[in-house]
């Protein structure tokens, strides 16, 4: 089974800083990778996904993350920060298991941004 | 499409009440999914459908819940009884296999609050 880890729950960045959300995942073969973002009180938002191909990918609000075979990681960056930044993000990583699509998700890392 | 619709959005209920939350996926998606959202927990997947039939319902936290897909346009989450600790961010999200391996997409999620 396929399963996710995000090991910052909360990280505070400066705005105008760098940013970098770490995501490992296990799974047996290739996986499809996922970051969501929730805004407070709303639903979750795709910002980017790797099926397969460039290792780098980019996503919306420019957003990218980079799949990283050998280190089975999918982090996420960004180089400049805005505080409508401000939001959990969540990692995903999505199998075919039986024969069926399923979707796990990390436990979510929520972004403070500070002025 | 106006995406995944859920409702209600907020439910407030008394502990041993009834509760259903209802979802309407994407027309032409054949996987729904329900998740529940805690401080504590994250996001859990409780039971995921493909084409209406219940694939996978080992997140279902205990038989108070269940969940059905009567057509491809409908789907509901039943908790009888309800009790405090089920309060939480429900979402329903859905996908397609049509295309291969797809991202889901999220409702606004259903507050529930059991007082």
């Amino acid at each position: 089974a396929q399963s996710v880890t995000q090991p910052d729950i909360h990280i505070t960045v400066s705005e105008g800083a760098s940013l970098e959300l770490r995501c490992n995942y296990s799974y047996g073969a290739t996986p499809y990778l996922f970051w969501y973002v929730q805004s407070p009180g709303q639903g979750l938002q795709l910002l980017l996904k790797y099926f397969s191909g460039d290792t780098l990918v980019q996503g919306i609000k420019g957003f990218e993350a980079e799949f990283k075979r050998s280190q089975s990681s999918f982090n996420l960056r960004k180089p400049s920060v805005h505080w409508s930044d401000a939001a959990e993000y969540f990692c995903a990583v999505g199998a075919w298991s039986g024969g069926y699509q399923k979707v796990t998700f990390g436990i979510g890392t929520k972004l403070q941004v500070i002025p | 499409d106006a995406g995944v619709i859920q409702s209600p959005r907020h439910e407030v209920t008394e502990m041993g009440q009834e509760v259903t939350l209802r979802c309407k996926p994407i027309s032409g998606h054949d996987y729904l999914f329900w998740y529940r959202q805690t401080m504590m927990r994250g996001l859990e997947l409780l039971i995921y459908f493909n084409n209406n039939v219940p694939i996978d319902d080992s997140g279902m936290p205990e038989d108070r819940f269940s969940a059905k897909m009567p057509n491809a346009s409908f789907s509901t989450l039943k908790i009888q009884p309800s009790e405090p600790r089920d309060s939480a961010v429900y979402f329903c999200a859905s996908t397609t296999s049509s295309e291969g391996y797809t991202e889901a997409f999220f409702g606004q999620g259903t507050r529930l609050t059991v007082v």
